[in-house]
């Protein structure tokens, strides 16, 4: 079954701190995708991967980096925290495109809260 | 940037009835087209997908594609308390490195009473 794992449900950290959101998948996608999701704006996408060791920036990629050291983990990194970076951030994956379905498998986020 | 745009809703439908969900999108070379649905406090999931003009039929659900108007609406038949959630509305990019992500809508909630 498709897996899409995120390593922390929830987690409140203080303004300033680094945070890291570890995202993993076991389907051996290529693809994988950082958004943020907050009431009335949406999916915003920050950044994604179309393999190891690179990286494009989404929408939103400001305050954000990401590594991908392996193609079934993709990390999400908060260098310093802020109150607006206050959100729930769902990690996904897919196959390649062009010619594959545009499927997301997306894991069950997490809610980070800054304060 | 790509644009793509839902009603706003809520929209609020009565057991046994059809809900209308409609997007409309910016890029007129984009080929394909998805529904996601997410229910309260769990991940979005792949509902329906449409890349041909005209209908595609999935149980309950159509999808409707008119690129010429660049528009995807999705109806739900014989709507059930159980479709009460939030849809969302994805484009995939058209071009370079763009293709392999989507652009999604804000997300039109629906609820359908009993």
């Amino acid at each position: 079954d498709v897996k899409v794992t995120q390593s922390s449900r929830y987690l409140v950290k203080r303004t300033g701190e680094k945070v890291f959101l570890e995202c993993v998948q076991d389907m051996d996608h290529e693809n994988m995708f950082w958004y943020r999701q907050d009431p009335g704006l949406g999916l915003r996408l920050i950044y994604f991967s179309y393999d190891v060791k690179m990286k494009e920036k989404g929408d939103i990629p400001e305050g954000y980096s990401v590594s991908r050291e392996k193609k079934e983990r993709f990390s999400l990194i908060l260098e310093s925290a802020s109150t607006n970076q206050t959100s729930m951030y769902l990690c996904a994956s897919s196959p390649p495109g062009p010619l594959q379905p545009g499927e997301l498998f997306f894991g069950e986020g997490s809610r980070l809260t800054v304060l | 940037q790509k644009e793509v745009e839902q009603n706003s809703g809520p929209l609020s439908v009565p057991e046994g009835a059809i809900a209308s969900l409609n997007c409309t999108y910016s890029d007129r070379v984009s080929q394909s087209f998805f529904w996601y649905r997410q229910y309260s406090g769990k991940s979005p999931e792949l509902i329906m997908s449409i890349y041909s003009n005209g209908d595609k039929e999935d149980g309950r659900f159509t999808a409707q594609l008119n690129k010429a108007s660049q528009y995807v609406s999705l109806l739900i038949r014989d709507s059930q308390p159980s479709d009460s959630a939030t849809y969302l509305c994805a484009v995939r990019g058209s071009r370079g490195s763009t293709l392999g992500r989507l652009y999604f809508g804000r997300g039109t909630q629906l609820t359908v009473w009993p």
